[in-house]
This record gives structure tokens, sequence and C-alpha cells, in this order.
């Protein structure tokens, strides 16, 4: 069966340090992508990246990075000294190839406070 | 930039009506979807439609129906509604099949009582 786990339900941390969110999935499909999404308190979904099966190099934004592990199936996020701002929940998501149509599977989410 | 437009943002319905959540994308999207998210169970897909004039069930599609009107357009009816199905509701689209990245409405909150 095709998931997602996101085993951190909540994480709470002081502002400036740092935080990995982490995200297992399990898939039997060569071809996948993964992805990464933040539902800040106002309630909007917001995309943040996509990876794909074949490139395992790892991502950097600003403060935030990614570590995708294909031995491990694994694709953490690190916020790199956290600010309020990030206080959010984050979703981990897979899309499953299916009959030319592709679903997103998405985990539980990582629910983020950063206090002042 | 409206992007994804859901209508309406809040509704409360009795046991056994019937509703109409409405989306609208201006993006030219092909695919579309509806989800369900509930507290502490992340978003759940209902339907989408990989391409106007297609629909599919999701992992939830029960008590649900959806329309594809045209390309912008694809809504989510309740015909009875159910307490169980007091959820927030997220309408998205995507360029071409679920690999492209979604981009999700503000969601509509709604309650059954």
């Amino acid at each position: 069966a095709q998931k997602v786990t996101q085993a951190q339900t909540e994480i709470s941390v002081v502002e400036k340090e740092d935080v990995t969110l982490d995200c297992v999935y399990e898939t039997r499909d060569t071809t996948y992508y993964l992805f990464w999404y933040k539902q800040p308190p106002s309630g909007e979904l917001v995309f943040l990246i996509r990876r794909n099966s074949f490139d395992e190099q790892n991502e950097i934004s600003g403060r935030y990075s990614w570590n995708f592990q294909k031995s491990t199936s694994s694709f953490n996020f690190t916020i790199t000294a956290s600010q309020v701002v990030d206080s959010a929940v984050y979703f981990c998501a897979l899309v499953l190839p299916e009959g030319g149509s592709e679903k997103l599977v998405f985990g539980k989410g990582t629910k983020l406070t950063v206090n002042p | 930039n409206a992007g994804v437009t859901q209508t309406p943002k809040f509704q409360v319905l009795k046991t056994g009506q019937s509703m109409t959540l409405q989306c609208a994308q201006d993006m030219n999207h092909n695919s579309m979807y509806w989800y369900r998210q509930d507290p502490g169970m992340g978003l759940r897909l209902i339907y989408y439609s990989a391409s106007e004039g297609t629909t599919d069930k999701g992992e939830v599609p029960n008590g649900y129906n959806v329309s594809r009107l045209n390309k912008r357009e694809f809504s989510l009816r309740l015909e009875s509604a159910a307490p169980s199905q007091t959820s927030v509701y997220f309408c998205a689209s995507s360029a071409n099949r679920g690999r492209q990245p979604q981009h999700f409405g503000d969601g509509t909150r709604l309650s059954i009582l």
C-alpha cells in the first residue's frame, strides 16, 4: 500500500531554533513525486516543493531545506533559524500514478509552533 | 490573481439537506480535485477530474457526487447531508495530472447539524 507517514503530530520550538519535520513514504512504484505543503493558521494550503524519484539532490531555498533519501524512503524538511511566521501545519504528500490520473496522498501533517 | 475560488466559505446545514459546493479556477488547468480535511486526518481525496469530461472516485467518495461542468468549474454535491460530513472542503487544480503542484482554494467550512 502506498502511504505517507508524518510521525510528529506536533512540534514546539523557540524562535531561531532549527527544526526538522520528518516524512516517510511507502510506494512500490519506481517513478513518483513527493511534495511539501504549508497550511498557516489562516487555513490556505501553499505549495513549497516538489521532488521526483529520480532526483535525490537536496534542495535549499532560503531558510528551508529538504533532504530526500530513497534508501530510507524519507523526504525530510528542515527550517533553519525558525521564525514565528513559520508556525503552521506542514503536509508531506506522495503522487500515486494510477491509470493516467495521478492522485495525491497526504500525510496527516505536523503542526509546528514557533514561540517568540 | 484569483487562482482557485470556492463558494461558499461557510455553510450550516441540517441533516438530510442537499447542497452544492462550487469551485472555479482561472489558470487553464486540466485537472481538478475535491478534498476534505478533518482534525488529525490530513487531507483526503473525495473525487477528482483528470481532464474536462472525466471524473473519478478518490479515497472517500461515499455520500458525494461531482460535476465537471467545463474546464474551469468542478462542483461537489451532497445529496443528503449527514453529520459525518462536517468538515473543511478544499478544491484544488493542477496543470496536468497530480504530478504538477496543486493550487488550492481557501476552503469551505461546512457544518451539518
